[in-house]
């Protein structure tokens, strides 16, 4: 399984473009990377998953390089309610996989200020 | 669809007293999960199933057991609880049928443990 390694917290300001880099030096042909937003007292929910290049979607933008060693997670003119802790996941989505465990990292820590 | 559903929500024990924590997904799914997380903290797997009637130890298994009773149903155990098992607990399924996975989690609201 691929290690990841994002910022602990990171802080900005409404309206601001954010970006969030997750590291995943040792990434496996099959990998995909994915996103999770925690607001508190919550559970996590989904917000994008890509394989490489760029996907978009009403809420993010990701970014993966040819290398497909790191990602960015874009968040466009952020509000107070982005506020949330956003965790970068690497692992194989396949069908055929048996390895369905899945481990989060600690997270990045967001918080926006008005 | 309900999605995942948690209960109980709330929960206080005494030290060594067991319960049963229960999760059902009713989305199909074949691999389901359970996650603590402790105050401040990230998300650490417990157990995991990827099918019914099998299971299989995370990251942080000990003093847990899990049951998965059918497709729908996958519960956690405190045999005997301790402090440092005082966390949320939350269970999810993973967006993988018999025909596609698209390796989505779907959390539940989740379960608050104290354990005194």
């Amino acid at each position: 399984l691929a290690k990841t390694t994002q910022p602990i917290s990171m802080d900005s300001y409404e309206g601001q473009e954010v970006n969030i880099t997750c590291s995943h030096n040792n990434i496996a042909t099959n990998d995909y990377i994915t996103w999770y937003q925690q607001f508190p007292s919550q559970g996590p929910r989904f917000i994008i998953q890509g394989y490489k290049t760029k996907v978009t979607n009403e809420v993010a933008s990701l970014f993966i390089p040819a290398d497909r060693k790191s990602s960015t997670l874009s968040l466009p003119r952020v509000s107070l309610s982005d506020t949330a802790v956003y965790y970068c996941l690497v692992g194989d989505q396949s069908w055929y996989s048996s390895a369905s465990k899945i481990i989060f990292g600690s997270g990045t820590r967001l918080s926006i200020r008005p | 669809n309900a999605g995942v559903t948690q209960t109980p929500k709330f929960q206080v024990l005494k030290t060594g007293q067991s319960m049963t924590l229960q999760c059902a997904q009713d989305m199909n799914h074949n691999s389901m999960y359970w996650y603590r997380q402790d105050p401040g903290m990230g998300l650490r797997l417990i157990y995991y199933s990827a099918s019914e009637g099998t299971t299989d130890k995370g990251e942080v298994p000990n003093g847990y057991n899990v049951s998965r009773l059918n497709k729908r149903e996958f519960s956690l155990r405190l045999e005997s609880a301790a402090p440092s098992q005082t966390s949320v607990y939350f269970c999810a399924s993973r967006a993988d049928t018999d025909r596609v996975d698209t390796g989505e989690l779907f959390f539940g609201e989740g379960s608050r443990l104290t354990v005194l």
